[in-house]
């Protein structure tokens, strides 16, 4: 029930290529839904958040999609470029009792040149 | 967002001895959290630390070998006790409200 299922677990793409990750949960009651990126030797960088009532939040290059009746999200990367080269995650809460972030297994992204 | 420095930033123990880790943040917030990141691999919640009251901690990981304190809004500590090499990995706080995080202490176990 608090798992988030992330896929792939790696993704190349080229220049300019929009990079799609996807997240997979199933406890209905998470009410927040962030991602996170992460390069080597980091802590990890929050990006982009959404909670549940919204089906998509844009944040300049960053898109959430959110799927409420699929219980899925994903983000998109706009026009890429190599400085995205990172490991993202995806991660939800819920709002009451144990509200630590449950993290999705992460996904490697490497933009080419 | 708060902002999270973290200390040491990382470090090279022996097999046996604790090193404790300190979260300093610069706003009072109400949780703060510990997470194990292991080579390569996604984030673990190590235990929750609200102040003023014990840390819960997460299944397969135990005050005796991972004590936390948290004496005020702003501050917390981690200790990892009796390191031995399977310790060896990134640890990093996280606050509630922001769920931002510090930098991370790298440990290595030798």
């Amino acid at each position: 029930q608090q798992q988030v299922k992330q896929s792939p677990q790696s993704l190349i793409v080229q220049k300019g290529g929009i990079p799609i990750i996807n997240c997979a949960y199933e406890n209905t009651a998470f009410d927040y839904f962030p991602w996170y990126q992460q390069f080597p030797g980091k802590g990890p960088a929050l990006l982009i958040a959404i909670r549940p009532d919204v089906s998509e939040k844009k944040e300049g290059r960053f898109t959430i999609s959110f799927n409420k009746s699929a219980k899925q999200f994903s983000l998109h990367i706009m026009d890429s470029q190599p400085g995205d080269s990172a490991t993202y995650f995806c991660a939800a809460k819920v709002d009451t009792g144990r509200r630590a972030l449950t993290f999705g297994s992460g996904t490697r992204l490497q933009v080419q040149p | 967002s708060a902002v999270i420095s973290q200390k040491p930033s990382r470090d090279i123990c022996q097999r046996g001895t604790s090193l404790t880790i300190q979260c300093q943040v610069d706003s009072q917030v109400t949780m703060m959290f510990w997470y194990r990141q292991q080579p390569g691999q996604s984030l673990t919640l190590i235990a929750t630390a609200n102040q003023g009251s014990e840390a819960t901690y997460e299944s397969g990981f135990v005050i005796d070998k991972f004590p936390i304190s948290r004496p005020n809004l702003t501050f917390s500590t981690l200790t990892v006790s009796n390191m031995s090499p399977e310790d060896s990995s990134i640890y990093l706080c996280s606050v509630d409200p922001g769920y931002t995080f510090g930098s991370g202490t790298r440990l290595t176990v030798v």
